[in-house]
């Protein structure tokens, strides 16, 4: 079990660029998550797999992002246009069946400049 | 929709005693966990609470669920040092396959000597 892997870990970038962050999940998960989270508050959902569907989408998501899950195995999450407000740590998590806990990876923090 | 609510938010703790963290949700759930981030770190399951009346231990944690009273608790038995950090729970929405998380905003412990 080598944990879930993100990367980059860390992504400085101008406004109004593209940026895109990968995630490695657990090998035997086949579910995996994508939330944000910002300085002193709890981690937002943004969108869910399973396998290589994503079932779920949150509304609180503009048309900027964008996921996949080609293959069901790892996951790409891309923001076009980044603004300002993007700015936040992106983690990634994945889980196996329904009674256990979601692992999350390091997550890759993400500065607008 | 599924709201989280933990208090307090801030703790500082002596160490020796013992302390409760509680967290409300808003609507059914069908489970509630703990999990803990360290400064600059990712998020580290603690416990997954199934049912009503479940009680799972480790270490000086002790967390329960009282799926009635929609309220779950996390007691710190003994406080020291190694326990500050953040931390959260997070419930899932009784709706479908999906098992993302609605998070609590965090309790954030410290441990004073």
């Amino acid at each position: 079990d080598t944990g879930v892997s993100q990367d980059p870990r860390h992504k400085i970038t101008k406004r109004g660029q593209n940026v895109t962050f990968r995630c490695d999940p657990i090998s035997e998960h086949n579910r995996l998550y994508w939330y944000r989270q910002t300085l002193g508050q709890g981690p937002e959902f943004l969108t869910y797999f399973q396998n290589e569907a994503q079932l779920e989408k949150s509304r609180l998501l503009s048309d900027r992002f964008s996921a996949e899950r080609p293959k069901g195995s790892f996951s790409t999450l891309e923001i076009q246009r980044t603004e300002q407000g993007d700015s936040a740590m992106y983690l990634c998590a994945s889980s196996s069946t329904v009674s256990q806990p979601q692992h999350f990876g390091d997550g890759t923090r993400l500065s607008i400049l | 929709e599924l709201k989280v609510e933990q208090n307090p938010l801030f703790l500082s703790m002596q160490e020796g005693k013992n302390y409760t963290i509680y967290c409300n949700y808003s609507t059914t759930s069908d489970r509630l966990y703990w999990y803990r981030q360290d400064p600059g770190k990712s998020l580290e399951s603690l416990f997954v609470l199934l049912s009503n009346g479940a009680v799972k231990q480790e270490g000086r944690l002790m967390a329960s669920l009282d799926t009635k009273a929609r309220l779950s608790t996390l007691h710190i038995t003994a406080a020291v040092h190694d326990l500050s950090a953040t931390y959260f729970c997070a419930g899932e929405p009784n709706a479908g396959n999906n098992r993302k998380l609605i998070w609590g905003l965090g309790t954030s412990l410290g441990v004073n000597p």
